[in-house]
């Protein structure tokens, strides 16, 4: 199964833009790019996903890179409430299995 | 709005004791899941359901079992808890097995004494 990584932590300031990074060297051509977050207390939540173009939704925006092996989670003007642990995950369509790493903890500061 | 509900948000069980996880979602998924939670480990799939009766083993379904009888219902049960069962259980649904959203529950923390 192809595997990701992300930092374990990141700090930004309120109303600032966020990059959340997230490596995935050994994608399969026809593997999906998904981004979870998981607030405080609560179950993980959607919040977008990609194959090989970027993405925009009112959540965030999804880089990805030309080769696949990278990809971007941009938060434009993180709140307080973005506070949460955001999973980058790879899906192989036709499949169940979503491989969830240890994601980066965000923490905004006001 | 889609949702899915777990049957408590916290239980406290002994050791030995049978244990039952609900879960209902009022979405018509024809997936369930059901994972565990833990600190430094992640997500880790326990066992999935693609329809009513029909059920696959995840990544680590050793010491549980789960019962699908009707689509909104997915359980995951526990024969005889033990203690390195203490975690939180996540359930969740999705419509299709290829890129569709999984829909999570808020979890139940199990402790077991």
């Amino acid at each position: 199964d192809a595997k990701t990584t992300q930092p374990n932590s990141m700090e930004s300031n309120e109303e600032e833009p966020v990059h959340l990074p997230c490596n995935h060297s050994t994608i399969s051509g026809t593997d999906y790019i998904h981004w979870y977050r998981q607030l405080p207390s609560q179950g993980p939540e959607y919040v977008i996903h990609g194959l090989t173009s970027n993405v925009n939704n009112r959540m965030a925006s999804l880089a990805i890179a030309e080769d696949r092996k990278s990809s971007t989670l941009i938060l434009h003007r993180a709140t307080l409430r973005d506070a949460a642990v955001y999973y980058c995950i790879l899906n192989f369509p036709g499949t169940y299995k979503y491989i969830f790493g240890t994601g980066t903890r965000l923490k905004v500061l006001a | 709005d889609v949702k899915v509900t777990q049957s408590s948000r916290y239980l406290v069980k002994r050791t030995g004791e049978k244990v039952f996880l609900e879960c209902v979602q009022d979405m018509d998924h024809e997936n369930m899941f059901w994972y565990r939670q833990d600190p430094g480990l992640g997500l880790r799939l326990i066992y999935f359901s693609y329809d009513v009766k029909m059920k696959e083993k995840g990544d680590i379904p050793e010491g549980y079992s789960v019962s699908r009888e009707k689509k909104e219902r997915f359980s995951l049960i526990l024969e005889s808890a033990s203690t390195n069962q203490t975690s939180m259980y996540l359930c969740a649904s999705s419509l299709l097995l290829s890129t569709d959203t999984q829909y999570f529950g808020p979890g139940t923390r199990l402790t077991v004494l």
